[in-house]
């Protein structure tokens, strides 16, 4: 079944670093793929999206890019701030049935001033 | 702010017991899924509703049971308690359209502990 691959956390950066987080994934068709973050004490929310191969979802200064030769769509940001400290969910969802999202184990980002 | 709120927000239940969690699905949205999140781990999918039917059902067994009513709030069910159901439950509420299909506006969960 599809299957989505997280880098294993947790992630400790300082304020302004460049910040990867590695996801791969694993589907029989073409599938959305996106990024949920979960902040301290709140619910999980969409951080950014992508709906077919070479599209870049953006939002809040991360990208990600849907590349389908490499089964990846890695987050990026070129400059991380104390407030992005969170839990990073990647996750995908095909096109068909249900809206079923698939997620990746999670990778906790902890950014230090 | 998602809109969408959950009840109780934790619980304590034994071996065996029967637990029933409730979501209030963020206004106009008709379609709400249910999410199990084991400690350390993402969110596994357990079931979805539309329009009162469930759509979808992931690798749960029947003693997972749920609901939607017709203002679209719902209820999660679990039968027969074991240790393995402690974890967070997430319900999720969402609009069945393709250009919005993956997204899913999440409450903050129910943390259940089964001892």
């Amino acid at each position: 079944g599809d299957s989505v691959t997280q880098m294993e956390g947790p992630v400790t950066l300082s304020e302004e670093a460049f910040l990867t987080i590695n996801c791969t994934y694993t589907a029989t068709g073409y599938p959305s793929l996106f990024w949920y973050v979960q902040y301290p004490g709140e619910g999980l929310q969409l951080l950014l999206k992508a709906t077919k191969a070479d599209d870049k979802g953006s939002n809040k200064g991360f990208e990600a890019t849907y590349r389908k030769e490499t089964t990846s769509f890695h987050l990026e940001k070129g400059s991380v701030q104390v407030s992005d400290s969170a839990v990073y969910f990647c996750a995908l969802s095909d096109k068909q049935g249900a809206q079923k999202l698939v997620f990746g184990q999670g990778t906790r980002l902890t950014i230090n001033p | 702010e998602t809109g969408v709120t959950q009840s109780p927000t934790h619980l304590i239940k034994t071996r065996g017991q029967q637990v029933t969690l409730r979501c209030s699905s963020q206004s106009g949205h008709n379609t709400v899924s249910w999410y199990q999140q084991a400690l350390g781990q993402g969110p596994q999918f357990i079931f979805q509703y539309y329009r009162e039917e469930e759509n979808g059902r992931g690798n749960f067994p029947p003693r997972f049971s749920g609901l939607q009513f017709p203002n679209y709030s719902s209820e999660l069910n679990v039968n027969a308690l074991e240790l393995d159901d402690s974890a967070l439950y997430l319900c999720a509420s969402s609009l069945p359209g393709q250009g919005t299909r993956g997204e899913l506006f999440f409450g903050e969960g129910s943390r259940l502990t089964v001892l």
